[in-house]
């Protein structure tokens, strides 16, 4: 069965780091892996996919690598700001079915 | 803009009703899914749809039956509405892996 898991659930850091967020699966048969982040109150946004075959992809300061044989996905988020601060959830999807399978999230805190 | 939407935002209901959650998208995406997210347990699928007149069991769809009768609607039918329901719902689309969500519905049975 597959499992997904986000280490750690919290972290704060001050405005202008650089920081790290981890993804890791149990299952390295996976076609995707996804990056959400999720507002207190409101819905999931979508900021990366990667498909299996890729290595990493970038938007703006986001920069999400896979590494499907040690299980792994990180989030790379640039020069952090306090509008960075959410729940950033990971999850995969295990075969063509579009089923996500997910993480519980890191909430991330931003301090100015 | 193209978007998904959610009714009610908040609703607060008795334990033995039936309550209908609505969930409208105007991507024309084939794929519909309905989550609940509760502490400790993250995102689980309730019932998820690839098509018009096709439904099917998630990992958590005791208590809970939906329809798909167009493309654009997914409503969530709880149909006798108990304590261990009050959760926060997603309904979220997709066309191939990539899914966008709605907003969520806060459900309180009490």
């Amino acid at each position: 069965k597959q499992e997904v898991t986000q280490i750690p659930a919290a972290l704060s850091v001050p405005e202008g780091e650089n920081l790290v967020l981890n993804c890791s699966f149990t299952d390295s048969a996976i076609y995707n892996l996804q990056w959400f982040r999720q507002d207190p109150g409101k819905g999931l946004t979508s900021l990366l996919l990667i498909q299996s075959s890729q290595r990493e992809q970038t938007s703006g300061r986001l920069n999400a690598s896979l590494d499907k044989s040690s299980g792994r996905s990180t989030l790379y988020i640039a020069a952090s700001q306090p509008g960075d601060s959410a729940t950033y959830l990971c999850a995969v999807v295990r075969d063509s079915n579009y089923q996500l399978i997910w993480g519980a999230g890191t909430k991330l805190i931003i301090k100015p | 803009d193209a978007e998904i939407t959610q009714s009610p935002r908040h609703k607060i209901t008795e334990t033995g009703r039936q309550v209908t959650l609505a969930c409208h998208q105007t991507w024309n995406h084939n794929n519909m899914f309905w989550y609940r997210q509760d502490l400790g347990h993250g995102l689980r699928l309730i019932h998820y749809s690839y098509g018009v007149q096709d439904t099917n069991k998630g990992e958590v769809s005791d208590g809970y039956s939906v329809s798909r009768s167009n493309t654009e609607d997914l409503p969530l039918t709880l149909e006798s509405a108990a304590s261990s329901q009050t959760s926060v719902y997603f309904c979220a689309s997709s066309e191939m892996y990539e899914q966008y969500f709605g907003p969520g519905t806060r459900l309180t049975v009490t």
